[in-house]
């Protein structure tokens, strides 16, 4: 399941610290969105969603922030440890009845121990 | 927890020779799709597929693509006749409702096309 480019962002924090993961999205007519995890050799995996109704939602240890004025999606994932390191995906439907996520280009977060 | 199962999870074939990649969705979904990923690019749609029938596809799923469920499991995705540019990995998913109902589409590990 590598989701590598070799010019993938990356973030890099130490354990224990917050971290802050930033998407744009493409088109204000999106209305839900999704915050993938993806290890090396698996695929994405589900970790927090938002309706374009809300601009917070938590889930355990992590926030979603939607800011639709921007069109600017966050993942806070709080008290990082070394299992979630990983490449992070955002995904957004388009609405008007499309079965498609459009994801991102993705972000890998490094923790260092 | 309930996962969705891909086989096989690497998968070589000579160029211009038929493919099929299978997925054993959640039991309980009735939303399927198909998915691939190019080294160093983005997940791109390819194909939805609900009550037996494709609900939407991409541009990139062309005529050498078909979709199929051929029993209450499984469901396939098959390649006629191969490309060099088909080498992707190809993740499958499903869900339980389509994506306007708040729920999020599961992804398998995903196959590793090679073509050679």
């Amino acid at each position: 399941g590598e989701s590598v480019g070799l010019h993938l962002p990356t973030l890099s924090v130490q354990e224990g610290d917050n971290s802050i993961i930033n998407c744009a999205y493409s088109n204000s007519a999106s209305d839900y969105f999704i915050w993938y995890k993806q290890e090396s050799g698996k695929g994405p995996q589900f970790i927090i969603d938002i309706r374009s109704n809300m601009d917070k939602r938590q889930g355990q240890r992590v926030t979603v922030l939607l800011n639709k004025t921007v069109k600017h999606l966050s993942l806070q994932i709080a008290a990082t440890q070394p299992g979630d390191s990983a490449v992070y995906f955002c995904a957004e439907n388009r609405g008007d009845s499309s079965y498609k996520l459009i994801f991102g280009s993705g972000t890998r977060l490094l923790v260092r121990p | 927890e309930p996962e969705v199962t891909q086989t096989p999870s690497h998968q070589v074939t000579q160029m211009g020779q038929e493919v099929i990649l299978r997925c054993v969705p959640i039991s309980n979904h009735l939303y399927f799709y198909w998915y691939r990923q190019i080294l160093g690019q983005k997940v791109e749609f390819l194909v939805s597929f609900y009550n037996n029938e494709i609900s939407e596809k991409s541009e990139i799923f062309d005529d050498q693509f078909s979709v199929e469920r051929p029993d209450g499991s499984n469901f396939t995705l098959k390649i006629r006749s191969t490309k060099l540019e088909d080498s992707a990995m190809y993740f499958c998913a499903s869900s339980t409702q389509g994506l306007q109902s708040n729920q999020p589409q599961h992804f398998g590990d995903g196959t590793r096309l090679s073509i050679l």
